[in-house]
């Protein structure tokens, strides 16, 4: 079993539609939560941290549930320039690296 | 500033040849980070340099070794090269902070395929 697991999609949505993207982590020793932006054959960038509380920044919504081990990201009001995969990452206690999910495939439709 | 730097950005192998990928940043970060990236898989960490003169393996470090040949570049080498690790090689760096996350800067990837 992987230990960060998100739905592949892709998720075809139209423009202005609000969509949620949902990732569970197998390994509750965990620390940071974040989600990450991936353009086509591009590197990855930080999109935003998870924390406990929830968090919004603009369009973007993160939330995080420990007790069920689950981060998700919502996008109000989708743009053509929200397409792309989004990547849910976990920092595990005593390890300095990433954890990277398999990623979901956003593509939001004139 | 150019960040996170790679090159080369695209290579072609045959089986058992052996390559350098080079990393660079310019950001003063302490440690840098080798990943690869197959579909379905998500990133997947490789080694890592917690600091200038240290290197730890990370989740698939078997058939590669890393040089931290100062602060700025941290070099990925493919000794005898399999068709397995075809792949996209993304360089990664971050400070180093005490117990806090610091953002990890990645490159724009090497693309590589071993034939």
């Amino acid at each position: 079993r992987k230990e960060v697991e998100q739905d592949p999609g892709p998720f075809n949505v139209p423009e202005g539609a609000t969509v949620a993207f949902n990732c569970t982590y197998s390994n509750s020793a965990s620390q940071s939560f974040f989600w990450y932006r991936q353009d086509c054959r591009k590197e990855p960038k930080l999109l935003m941290s998870v924390y406990s509380s929830g968090n919004e920044d603009g369009r973007f919504t993160a939330q995080l549930n420990r007790a069920s081990q689950y981060i998700s990201l919502l996008i109000r009001d989708s743009k053509l320039s929200d397409s792309a995969t989004y990547l849910c990452v976990v920092i595990y206690t005593g390890r300095r690296a990433l954890t990277f999910g398999s990623g979901t495939r956003l593509q939001v439709q004139p | 500033n150019a960040g996170v730097t790679q090159t080369p950005k695209f290579q072609v192998l045959k089986t058992g040849q052996s390559m350098t990928l080079q990393c660079a940043q310019d950001m003063n970060h302490n440690s840098m980070y080798w990943y690869r990236q197959d579909p379905g898989m998500g990133l997947r960490l490789i080694y890592y340099s917690a600091s200038e003169g240290t290197t730890d393996k990370g989740e698939v470090p078997n058939g590669y070794n890393v040089s931290r040949l100062n602060k700025r570049e941290f070099s990925l080498r493919l000794e005898s090269a399999a068709p397995s690790q075809t792949s996209v090689y993304f360089c990664a760096s971050s400070e180093m902070g005490t117990g806090s996350y610091n953002e990890q800067f990645f490159g724009p990837g090497t693309r590589l395929t071993v034939l």
